[in-house]
């Protein structure tokens, strides 16, 4: 089973509509991410937060929010989707300082 | 404003022969780096990192090499497999703070 799993893995939406996108993880990291990853920009880092009561802006967070449900849980929402916000999401987990980031699949997300 | 750069998109090597993939970065705040593989439809996996006390660190057919003065690192692969093709991320942090910039990519193409 993989450690860290995303849902769903394939959106398609409507621009205005509001989008959840969800992060578990079995590796009992406190620490997660969200990403996107754009054509020619690799990926960005959205919100990340080092445990529950910890959440965090990344370099571009406007437009989207968080919610830390649990340790091993991490939401991504779009309140309201936009046409560029099409790109494909990762959720990340880690344990501490300087340890290296597991990703999950990956959700690719298309916003019409 | 990109502070890690991955110059080249794409890169095609024969089976058997040295692939080698560049990165700069900008910040000299910099001090741990890791590239990361990712195939289609699967999220990034870690392959190898190197913090700034080192020059060179060595896994196997992996080896990242870091030039602190150029700002530069590179990963060689030798001997270059087909089962080496994937894009391939380079990734930059300050150590103790956890929060990484990736780069923009390069797809590796190994040739049978």
């Amino acid at each position: 089973d993989a450690d860290v799993t995303q849902t769903p893995r394939n959106r398609i939406t409507k621009t205005g509509k509001r989008i959840m996108l969800e992060c578990s993880q079995t590796k009992g990291h406190d620490r997660m991410y969200w990403y996107r990853q754009d054509p020619g920009l690799g990926l960005r880092l959205i919100y990340y937060s080092f445990d529950v009561k910890d959440i965090n802006k990344g370099e571009i967070s406007d437009g989207y929010s968080v919610s830390r449900q649990a340790q091993a849980k991490f939401s991504l929402s779009l309140e309201s989707a936009i046409p560029n916000q099409t790109a494909l999401y990762f959720c990340a987990t880690s344990q501490g300082v300087g340890e290296t980031q597991y990703f999950g699949p990956g959700t690719r997300l298309l916003v019409l | 404003d990109q502070q890690v750069k991955q110059n080249s998109p794409s890169l095609s090597v024969q089976e058997g022969r040295i692939s080698i993939l560049n990165c700069d970065y900008t910040n000299s705040m910099f001090d741990y780096f890791l590239w990361y593989k990712k195939y289609p439809a699967e999220g990034p996996t870690f392959l190898i990192s190197i913090s700034s006390i080192k020059d060179k660190n060595e896994d196997g057919r992996f080896t990242v090499f870091l030039n602190k003065s150029a700002k530069h690192l590179s990963l060689h692969i030798v001997p270059s497999q087909p089962g080496d093709s994937a894009v391939y991320f380079c990734a930059a942090s300050k150590y103790n703070f956890n929060k990484f910039y990736f780069g923009s990519g390069t797809k590796l193409n190994v040739k049978p």
